[in-house]
């Protein structure tokens, strides 16, 4: 069974600029969370979609947003870009909201100059 | 939100048993203990998941005394490519509305 997937991989992107990241879920999983990874801050909570739903928000503002499609893709959107927004973006899915056993895929390592 | 509390660090070397221990002192009735492992620039990976007594899987061994304030991950016989950072979760998904809090966890470095 293939992994979680997201696409790119890297990117690099100009302050002020907005950029959208994919994430492919495991088959059969229809939870997809989102998740930023910096040095200073570890690995924080970004949302959660269930059947295209936002189900679960963590402390972003709204420059940060996201969906969920029915085929349980999801993309996740930063607009206004700052240079803090610069992260590994971790996209993790699981079979059931809020499960705590999640799938994490590669990420998405954006960098903003 | 049970807040956990692990080691920032630990040293081992190849060959060893190492356990990490997480304490989760105000542990709610429906939350299960989840450990996961991340390597550099890579997403985290579930390793194991209990909710009391003993968990054992082909990777490692969950251990949780009666009162589940504590757990205890045990890797045995650690090699070099165990280095790594282990967090350790502590959260039910009955809640459904509760997301995954990712605390600092503890970066173990496997010595030759």
């Amino acid at each position: 069974k293939a992994g979680v997937t997201q696409t790119p991989r890297y990117l690099i992107k100009t302050r002020g600029q907005q950029v959208t990241l994919s994430c492919s879920p495991i088959s059969g999983h229809r939870s997809v969370s989102w998740y930023q990874q910096t040095p200073g801050q570890g690995l924080q909570f970004l949302f959660e979609y269930f059947s295209e739903t936002q189900r679960n928000k963590g402390n972003f503002p709204g420059r940060f947003s996201g969906r969920q499609f029915s085929n349980s893709r999801s993309e996740m959107n930063v607009s206004t870009l700052e240079l803090g927004d610069s992260a590994l973006y971790l996209c993790a899915s699981s079979l059931r909201q809020g499960d705590n056993e999640q799938y994490f895929g590669p990420g998405t390592r954006l960098t903003v100059t | 939100l049970a807040k956990t509390t692990q080691p920032i660090s630990m040293d081992s070397y190849e060959g060893q048993e190492v356990n990490i221990t997480c304490s989760h002192n105000n542990i709610a009735t429906n939350d299960y203990i989840t450990w996961y492992q991340q390597f550099p620039s890579q997403g985290p990976r579930f390793i194991i998941q209990g909710y009391k007594t003993k968990v054992t899987n082909e990777v490692a061994s969950l251990f949780i005394p009666a009162d589940r304030k504590s757990s205890t991950l045990s890797l045995p016989r650690v090699s070099l490519s165990d280095t790594a950072v282990y967090y350790c979760l502590v959260g039910s998904w009955n809640s459904g509305n509760t997301p995954l809090v990712f605390g600092k966890g503890t970066r173990l470095s496997v010595i030759a």
